[in-house]
């Protein structure tokens, strides 16, 4: 099975900030790579697919980039609407699996 | 609008058992393979179980095989969880997931039910 190596498991950034988080998996995945946004309360929803390609209807400031095993998931410039959990997940091979998450508050 | 409404959570004591629905609409339902994934409080997520289109291709997450079984009703745009021998680690917010494939064929989880909770206690 592969395993999904997220990190941080936390940050805090201000607005205006470039993020990044980063996911490394236990083998080779390709671009098999998506990453989700989890609201307080919420379902996740997809950001990015493929590693790289952004979700209809998602703000450019939202990018990911990456092969193989490791990815990079970036804000450009964060908004206070950005407050949220962001998981990466692979989809080369059944069982699926997540990264443990990152939890990012403002500062 | 694509919609995935959950049913059949609920309080169940240790080695119990419980039958999730989830009720799709918005959608040809047979041309999308579905997953469940949980999420135990303030815990991140975790994928369940896969089934495949026509319901042949089925797959389980270590920490439920033999225990949980998933099946799906195309004629009925439903799809299905029976979870046997619960335990307190089965406690989580189960969602119903429709997966899409990608451009590069891997499988999104493109739109997400709200959840039934599962909780597992004496």
């Amino acid at each position: 099975d592969i395993q999904m190596t997220q990190s941080p498991s936390s940050l805090s950034a201000s607005v205006g900030d470039r993020v990044t988080i980063t996911c490394q998996a236990s083998q080779d995945i390709s671009n098999y790579l998506n990453w989700y946004q989890q609201k307080s309360g919420k379902a996740p929803k997809v950001l990015i697919y493929d590693a790289s390609n952004l979700e209809t209807g998602v703000p450019s400031r939202f990018s990911g980039s990456g092969s193989g095993t490791d990815f990079t998931f970036t804000i450009s410039s964060l908004q206070p609407e950005d407050v949220a959990t962001y998981y990466c997940q692979q989809s080369d091979n059944l069982p699926y699996s997540f990264g443990q998450g990152t939890k990012l508050e403002l500062k | 609008q694509v919609q995935l409404v959950e049913s059949g959570g609920g309080l169940v004591k240790p080695g119990g058992s419980l039958r999730l629905s989830c009720a799709a609409s918005g959608f040809t339902f047979s041309d999308h393979s579905m997953s469940w994934i949980r999420q135990a409080p303030g815990k991140g997520l975790e994928w369940v179980s896969y089934i495949g289109t026509r319901g042949s291709t089925i797959y389980y997450a270590d920490s439920v095989k033999g225990r949980f079984t998933i099946s799906r009703d195309n004629a009925k745009n439903s799809l299905f969880l029976q979870m046997n021998s619960l335990r307190a680690e089965d406690t989580a917010l189960f969602y119903c997931v429709r997966n899409t494939p990608s451009w590069a064929g891997g499988d999104v989880f493109d739109f997400w039910g709200q959840g039934t909770m599962v909780t597992v206690s004496s």
